[in-house]
């Protein structure tokens, strides 16, 4: 079955960086546009990056372009976020989420990794 | 950039209740519209997709319609397990998609 786990998150402080993984397993990894999707504490869900299946096109919300950098190996099945210059406006559960073919249509989720970046 | 509208944002009922959910699009996404439920501590799941078709797995007491800015879920008669928040979301271009703020569905 499916299976998408994430790590990498923790505390950070504001203006540092993190990165976050997401390994896929269950299915054919290089056929899929990928997301982040994240959620802070007690908020509603915003969609943060896609990338499409041969990882040639990538889209970012307008709230962390230019700061976070969304990529994947499709060799290793696994899906990054490259987050830097962080603000405390970041801190969320971040969730690696398999888009339907190359649609920003999330079919499956991994659990999250939080991320709390401190002031 | 478009934007997602829910209503109500809570909604108190009972089980064997029949329940609807709006959500309005801030312009025409055609039927690019999808429905997820999340439960506390939980990762969202995929309940309806192309604004009416119901995701493999989920039970036929959850509907979907509308096209266009007009959509719909309605839940036919509330389980138990229906209780958590639903957000629907927009899938009308391939850069980015675009979720309602979401609406708890409480125990009354």
């Amino acid at each position: 079955q499916v299976q998408l786990v994430e790590s990498g998150g923790g505390v950070v402080q504001s203006g540092r960086s993190l990165r976050l993984s997401c390994a896929a397993s269950g299915f054919r990894f290089s056929s899929h546009g990928m997301n982040w999707v994240r959620q802070a504490p007690g908020k509603g869900l915003e969609w943060v990056a896609v990338i499409w299946f041969d990882g040639r096109n990538k889209y970012y919300a307008d709230s962390v372009k230019g700061r976070f950098t969304i990529s994947r190996d499709n060799s290793k099945n696994t899906l990054h976020l490259q987050m830097n210059s962080l603000r405390v406006e970041d801190t969320a559960v971040y969730y690696c989420a398999r888009g339907r073919k190359q649609l920003v249509l999330f079919d499956s989720w991994g659990q999250g990794t939080p991320v709390i970046v401190s002031s | 950039d478009i934007q997602m509208t829910q209503s109500p944002s809570t909604l108190s009922a009972s089980v064997g209740d029949r329940v609807t959910i709006t959500c309005r699009a801030s312009q025409s996404i055609g039927n690019w519209l999808a429905w997820y439920q999340q439960k506390p501590g939980k990762a969202p799941k995929l309940l309806i997709y192309e604004a009416s078709t119901l995701e493999s797995g989920v039970p036929s007491g959850f509907s979907g319609s509308g096209s266009g800015t007009e959509f719909t879920l309605t839940i036919s008669s509330l389980q138990p397990d229906d209780f958590a928040t639903y957000y629907c979301q927009q899938y009308n271009s391939y850069s980015g998609g675009t979720f309602g703020q979401g609406t708890k569905l409480e125990i009354k």
